[in-house]
């Protein structure tokens, strides 16, 4: 079945500065990996997603890279903002069940 | 438009007794899913129903359980409820069916069991 791992579990960065975080997964069968960010005590919401026959997209700040010989697939957030501060959860989709990284707790610190 | 509402919002249980979630997807949309939500193992997906038919499954036992009715509203049950159960249970629904569209989350049901 799909497994999906998730680093760092917590990331540090000073406003302004650049937030990478990795997935990677280990069905090659997913092909629909999307991001949600959910904050504290808030529901989880898409924020990018991407699928298999793309290698990147963005929107704005937020850009997603997918490496599917490697099978990773990574979120950068650029010029980050106090209001990015979150729980960041990446997932694939293999077709029959949607898999979920453990989380990235992303502090943003003005 | 009004977004994915559950009810009841918070929910505490004894050990042994059973539960009944309900999600109400945003109008529309015919796919909805579960996820349980914990500390320490995350958002782990438990079922997806589209047009009144289970289309996948989580790795969760069958005391959990869940329909689809015409309107697209959904319920979960979860019988002979232990200790670990206790969670966030969020609901999710789209357009068609998952992967295939945006996913939208409720605010979710905050299960306690004593």
């Amino acid at each position: 079945g799909e497994n999906v791992e998730q680093h760092p579990s917590t990331l540090s960065v000073q406003e302004g500065d650049s937030a990478v975080i990795k997935c990677t997964y280990s069905d090659s069968a997913s092909n629909y990996f999307p991001w949600y960010k959910q904050e504290l005590g808030k529901r989880p919401q898409l924020i990018i997603d991407i699928r298999s026959n793309v290698g990147e997209k963005k929107d704005q700040r937020i850009a997603v890279t997918l490496n599917k010989t490697a099978k990773h697939f990574s979120l950068h957030i650029t010029e980050t903002q106090p209001e990015d501060s979150a729980v960041y959860f990446c997932a694939g989709f293999n077709g029959n069940k949607l898999v979920f990284g453990a989380g990235t707790i992303l502090r943003v610190k003005s | 438009k009004a977004g994915v509402t559950q009810t009841p919002r918070y929910l505490i249980k004894t050990r042994g007794q059973q539960v009944t979630l309900s999600c109400s997807p945003i109008s529309g949309h015919r796919s909805v899913s579960w996820y349980q939500q914990t500390p320490g193992q995350g958002l782990q997906f438990l079922f997806e129903y589209f047009s009144e038919t289970q289309r996948n499954k989580g790795n969760f036992p069958g005391r959990f359980s869940g329909r689809q009715f015409s309107n697209s509203r959904s319920e979960m049950n979860v019988s002979t409820l232990e200790l670990g159960d206790s969670a966030l249970y969020l609901c999710a629904s789209s357009l068609v069916h998952l992967g295939a569209a945006k996913l939208f989350f409720g605010s979710g049901t905050q299960l306690s069991v004593l």
